[in-house]
C-alpha cells in the first residue's frame, strides 16, 4: 500500500531533550516536505526537499533541522526543544519535474514539549 | 509569490444545506489546484484535484471547477452531511520546478449539524 509513515504519532518530551521524528515513504517520490500545523494558523511548511541531499527552508525552519540521505527517508530533528515547538507535524511527498499530482500526506506526529 | 487564500471559517451548517467554500489563488504560470479535507483527528487526504483551467473536480458529492479568468476554485456540495464536517484545505502546485512546489490556505472548518 502507497503511505507516507510517520513515528512516533505521539511524543511528550521536556524541553532540550533532542528528539527526531521519522518519515518514510514508498512512492519513490522525489519531494518530500514537514508542516507543522497550529490552531488558526493552518500549515505552516517548515523544510522542504526536492530530492536526496537537496533541502531547503521552509517558512518556519528556525529550531529544527533535517536530512535526506535516502529518498525514502526525511527525518525531522528538533535538537533542543523548546514549548513553542508544541505542535502537530505532518509529513508530504509527491513526485517531481514535470508532474501535476498531489501531495501525499502521513498521519501526523502530535508532540507536546513541557 | 505564489499563494492561496480561501475563505474563512468556522463555517456551521444545517444537514442538506448547500455549501460553498471560496479559494482564490495567485500563481505563476498555470498551477494544478488541490481540495484537500483533515476529518477530526486525521491527516490530510487528497478530495479532489484540477490540473488545468475549465477542469471540473469532484468526489464525494464535492466539486470545484478550475476557473482561470478569475484565479478561484471554489468547492461546493448540493447537500451536506454531519459526516463532512471538517477541515477544508485548499492547494496549489506551482508548474515550475525549482524550489518549493505546494502552497495552501488557511484551512476552513466546516460544521454540519442534524
Amino acid at each position: 500500500e502507497a503511505q507516507v509513515t510517520q513515528n512516533p504519532r505521539y511524543l511528550i518530551t521536556v524541553t532540550g531533550k533532542k528528539l527526531t521524528v521519522t518519515c518514510s515513504q514508498n512512492m519513490n517520490h522525489e519531494y518530500m516536505s514537514w508542516y507543522r500545523q497550529d490552531p488558526g494558523l493552518g500549515l505552516r511548511q517548515i523544510y522542504y526537499s526536492m530530492n536526496v541531499e537537496v533541502t531547503d527552508k521552509g517558512d518556519v525552519p528556525e529550531g529544527y533541522k533535517v536530512s535526506r540521505k535516502e529518498k525514502r527517508n526525511f527525518p525531522l530533528i528538533l535538537e533542543s526543544p523548546s514549548p513553542n515547538q508544541t505542535s502537530l507535524y505532518f509529513c508530504a511527498s509527491s513526485f517531481t519535474v514535470g508532474d501535476t499530482g498531489e501531495l501525499f500526506f502521513g498521519e501526523g506526529s502530535r508532540l507536546t514539549v513541557l | 509569490g505564489d499563494s492561496v487564500t480561501q475563505m474563512e471559517g468556522p463555517v456551521t451548517l444545517s444537514e442538506e444545506a448547500f455549501l460553498t467554500i471560496n479559494c482564490t489563488y495567485t500563481a505563476t504560470g498555470y498551477p494544478s489546484l488541490f481540495w484537500y479535507v483533515q476529518y477530526p483527528g486525521e491527516g490530510l487526504q487528497l478530495l479532489l484535484k484540477a490540473t488545468k483551467a475549465d477542469d471540473k473536480g469532484s468526489n464525494k458529492g464535492f466539486e470545484a471547477t478550475y476557473r482561470k479568468e478569475t484565479t478561484s476554485f471554489h468547492l461546493e456540495k448540493g447537500s451536506v452531511q454531519v459526516s463532512d464536517s471538517a477541515v477544508y484545505f485548499c492547494a496549489l502546485r506551482s508548474p515550475l520546478n525549482t524550489g518549493n512546489q505546494f502552497y495552501f490556505g488557511t484551512g476552513t472548518s466546516l460544521t454540519v449539524i442534524p
